[in-house]
């Protein structure tokens, strides 16, 4: 168990909707990241937050958007969802927002769009 | 801007038997950071092992190592005594947030 949590497990949901995939860091992380994974791809980094702050914008679609609240949580929103954001969504976290800095990763969010 | 490449999508190995999985990179940074995670059927993503550009002597953590070449911007991964719990996809990054695409590895009993 890394310490991260992600809610919902899975998530199916018809083309058009908005879903919105909800990441808990470790306790004392200050970053989240975002990441896609594809049926047998690797890795699409799609942002990462520091404290609240973005930090960086990786292959993010306009209909997708994100944000770290406060107490650090942060959300993942999808729009218009296509049958091509069907993948497994992971979030991460790490102590703070260097590039050194173990990630550690979530279960991950399974978002099948019929 | 920084890549990873992952020339082998899938390798297999037998039981006990030593394999290494590639890695090349791309960065225009000065000192940066290098990993492999694996990651299980579960899809659970698990850090295997980290390299600093900086350090010269090779990263170890137990039947785990790698082979980095600084100049040839290589970073492999060995896994000595392989067992079946090895297998699963193999990820190398750079700086953490640029991933290769993955080596499938297979261990044969």
């Amino acid at each position: 168990d890394s310490g991260v949590t992600q809610t919902p497990k899975h998530l199916i949901t018809a083309t058009g909707q908005r879903v919105t995939l909800r990441c808990s860091p470790r306790s004392g992380d200050l970053s989240v990241y975002w990441y896609q994974q594809s049926l047998d791809q690797g890795l699409q980094f799609l942002i990462h937050y520091y404290n609240g702050e973005e930090r960086a914008k990786g292959n993010i679609l306009e209909r997708f958007s994100a944000q770290q609240f406060p107490d650090l949580h942060s959300e993942l929103n999808l729009s218009s969802l296509e049958l091509g954001d069907s993948a497994l969504y992971f979030c991460a976290s790490s102590e703070a927002g260097l590039s050194y800095n173990e990630q550690f990763f979530g279960p991950g969010t399974r978002l099948t769009v019929l | 801007a920084q890549t990873v490449t992952q020339s082998q999508p899938e390798m297999s190995v037998q039981e006990a038997e030593t394999v290494t999985l590639s890695c090349t990179y791309d960065t225009s940074e000065s000192d940066y950071y290098l990993f492999w995670y694996k990651q299980p059927p579960s899809r659970q993503m698990i850090l295997v092992i980290r390299q600093e550009a900086y350090k010269q002597q090779n990263a170890t953590e137990n039947r785990f190592s790698v082979n980095f070449q600084k100049a040839a911007k290589s970073f492999s991964l060995k896994i000595s005594d392989s067992q079946l719990g090895d297998a699963a996809m193999y990820f190398c990054a750079c700086n953490d947030m640029r991933f290769g695409a993955g080596t499938r590895l297979t261990v044969k009993p």
